[in-house]
């Protein structure tokens, strides 16, 4: 059974950073490409970045772009994300999710709450 | 990456169907058959119903079915049941491994 177990959210300050971790299991994980999406309270998904199965791809939304570093891996089944200046707006649930032929989604994790806010 | 639109809610009776419709672009929906649709019940993980348009994973219901129209893509849920209630998302690849989703559709079974 796939699992993607998402931690290290929690309230941050603006301007602050946090670390996003995702535990994978179920799969070979190194044969897969990854992504981060995000849910603002009350809102809809929004796709945050991308990371090929090596780690030699990445790719970020324009709204994270500069701030946001995706990263893993794949020798312990882990998935990160390193936001940094974060800002009022960044406040979402954050989900691991599981790409399959780098084009769609498969599988998700529970997901993580960020908020930022002083 | 402008959010592909989407009805902001939806509703039948029970054994209706009802259809979800997702507008995007020439870039996005119009230009891939990769298109995916995703349930989301309330304070759950979203859920693959569709993928490629049209084909549905092991284990989810026929009453299921997807469908592409130049660059607007639909969702139909035939047979409604109360369980069926929830958030409707799609989404799109828009290249270069990039993905775009719509604003979601609320869906209430009356």
């Amino acid at each position: 059974e796939v699992q993607l177990v998402e931690s290290g959210g929690g309230l941050v300050q603006p301007g602050g950073s946090l670390r996003l971790s995702c535990a994978a299991s179920g799969f070979t994980f190194s044969s897969y490409e990854m992504n981060w999406v995000r849910q603002a309270p009350g809102k809809g998904l929004e796709w945050v970045s991308y990371i090929s199965s090596s780690g030699s791809t990445i790719y970020y939304a324009d709204s994270v772009k500069g701030r946001f570093t995706i990263s893993r891996d794949n020798a312990k089944n882990s998935l990160y994300l390193q936001m940094n200046s974060l800002r009022a707006e960044d406040t979402a649930v954050y989900y691991c999710a599981r790409d399959f032929r780098g084009t769609q989604i498969d599988y998700w994790g529970q997901g993580t709450l960020v908020t930022v806010s002083s | 990456q402008s959010a592909l639109t989407q009805p902001r809610s939806v509703s039948g009776s029970p054994g209706q169907s009802v259809t979800i419709s997702c507008t995007g672009t020439s870039s996005d929906v119009g230009g891939y058959n990769y298109v995916s649709w995703y349930q989301q019940h309330p304070g759950k993980a979203p859920k693959l119903m569709i993928y490629d348009v049209s084909k549905r994973p092991s284990g989810v219901p026929d009453r299921f079915s997807g469908s592409k129209s130049g660059n607007t893509a639909s969702l139909t849920i035939s047979g409604l049941q109360a369980e069926d209630e929830a958030d409707y998302y799609c989404c799109s690849y828009a290249g270069s491994y990039t993905r775009v989703f719509g604003g979601g559709t609320k869906l209430t079974v009356l």
